[in-house]
């Protein structure tokens, strides 16, 4: 089968950086995205990897590692505003995109 | 930047009657679009794949005669439920991309929030 594993729920602090991971088993590989999702609301797109390596954006940044079916999003200088739920999906060789059920990240001031 | 507009945003309905979910591409065209069901704290599900001009493609599971897609324009596809049921309530959501390329994101609509009593 495939599937997306991620950490249910994550705690932080304001002002810290918090790492959360995704770990992939999917039929093939094109593509790896982390979309932000606030409670009651739709998914917004953060960052799109499909070669090995770090993409930076801003505060996000997004490392993938092909061979380790890896992928992290590092979230720096966090703000309160950055709760919300992290989704990891992964595009299959058929083109389809595979979702992980999402991190909940909770900031603390 | 691309907007998908998704209306409503939420309806409450009775058993056994239709809903329908509007969702417009703002800024562009959008050839195919993709709706996602979403129950509380589970990740989104995709429910079928909406292509302009001929039939929707349906996920193994769901019902292509209770979930009608129609996709008559490059900017607007509408879902129906049709004779709702109380375990249809969800979050629904619409989506969109802005070219064929695979590494375009989806962009999706704000969501319909269904609650059938």
């Amino acid at each position: 089968g495939q599937n997306i594993d991620q950490p249910t729920e994550m705690t932080a602090t304001e002002g810290a950086i918090v790492q959360i991971n995704c770990t992939y088993q999917t039929s093939g590989f094109n593509g790896l995205f982390w979309y932000q999702q606030h409670a009651g609301e739709a998914p917004t797109f953060l960052s799109y990897n499909v070669l090995d390596g770090l993409e930076e954006k801003g505060r996000f940044s997004s490392f993938l590692s092909r061979s380790k079916g890896y992928s992290y999003l590092l979230l720096k200088e966090l703000q309160m505003k950055d709760s919300a739920s992290y989704l990891c999906a992964v595009k299959n060789s058929n083109y389809q995109l595979i979702w992980g059920a999402g991190t909940k990240l909770i900031i603390k001031p | 930047g691309a907007v998908v507009s998704q209306h409503p945003s939420w309806v409450i309905c009775k058993s056994g009657t239709s809903v329908k979910i509007e969702c417009r591409s703002l800024d562009f065209q959008a050839t195919t679009m993709f709706w996602y069901r979403q129950f509380p704290k589970q990740s989104l599900m995709l429910m079928a794949t909406s292509n302009e001009g001929s039939k929707a493609t349906y996920e193994q599971g769901v019902e292509k005669d209770k979930f009608l897609i129609n996709h008559a324009s490059l900017t607007l596809s509408t879902l129906t439920v049709t004779s709702a049921h109380p375990e249809d309530s969800s979050f629904y959501i619409c989506s969109a991309k802005t070219t064929a390329g695979e590494a375009s994101p989806l962009h999706f609509g704000n969501g319909t929030r269904l609650t059938v009593t």
